[in-house]
């Protein structure tokens, strides 16, 4: 099936640095969600972006639906080492839902 | 909320044997169950679309005869690997969606086939 890109595909970054990652794809999508994914856990939905253009936080975390409904952006902002693990975005058109390669967190105290 | 149980959350097997994983809606009915598999260090890759009471839709290169699936509530659905192999040691991961909660993951499970 498709894949969205994702990037980067990992950082290494300090406790306390904010983050940034994004998501983009060729095709349009009707919601965009993030993910974060523990080792040998599933999924955990972050945030969930329903329309165009949509700012959505969740406490430290911060997500944009793009204006394009082509791609999305995740922030993180005062990193902590729970923070550590894999990102990953989602995009949904219908009952078609498609993940991103991934982003992999390490923060280092 | 919305809540997915996904059991074993991990199993050891015989090469050659089957084994079924189950993933349960908690507190919703799901008409709909996605299955999926995930590579160390990879993404998350459909397998398969899982309908109650009716054949699953399965993504292109996944083996039907393989991977079983069956919808038989609209709590459950299950997942059966057959005659596995190594090469089908994975993360299998279900998940549920319910309105106004969007898609919900079970925790995973864990196959090695020895």
């Amino acid at each position: 099936g498709q894949q969205l890109n994702q990037s980067p595909q990992s950082m290494f970054i300090q406790e306390g640095e904010d983050v940034s990652m994004n998501c983009t794809s060729s095709s349009i999508f009707n919601t965009w969600l993030w993910y974060k994914q523990d080792p040998g856990e599933g999924p955990v939905l972050l945030i969930a972006l329903y329309k165009a253009g949509e700012l959505t936080s969740n406490g430290r975390l911060t997500a944009q639906f793009g204006i394009t409904r082509k791609d999305s952006f995740l922030n993180i902002s005062a990193s902590i080492p729970s923070d550590v693990g894999i990102y990953f975005c989602a995009g949904q058109l219908g009952n078609q839902f498609y993940f991103g390669t991934g982003t992999s967190l390490t923060v280092i105290p | 909320g919305a809540v997915v149980s996904q059991h074993p959350s991990r199993v050891i097997c015989k090469s050659g044997t089957s084994v079924k994983i189950e993933c349960r809606s908690l507190d919703f009915q799901a008409t709909t169950m996605f299955w999926y598999r995930q590579f160390p260090k990879q993404s998350l890759m459909l397998m398969a679309t899982s309908n109650e009471g009716s054949k699953a839709t399965y993504e292109q290169g996944v083996e039907k005869d393989k991977f079983l699936i069956n919808h038989a509530s609209l709590t459950l659905s299950t997942l059966t690997v057959t005659s596995a192999h190594p090469e089908d040691s994975s993360f299998y991961i279900c998940s549920a969606s319910r309105t106004g909660y969007g898609y919900t993951f079970g925790s995973g499970t864990r196959l090695t086939v020895v």
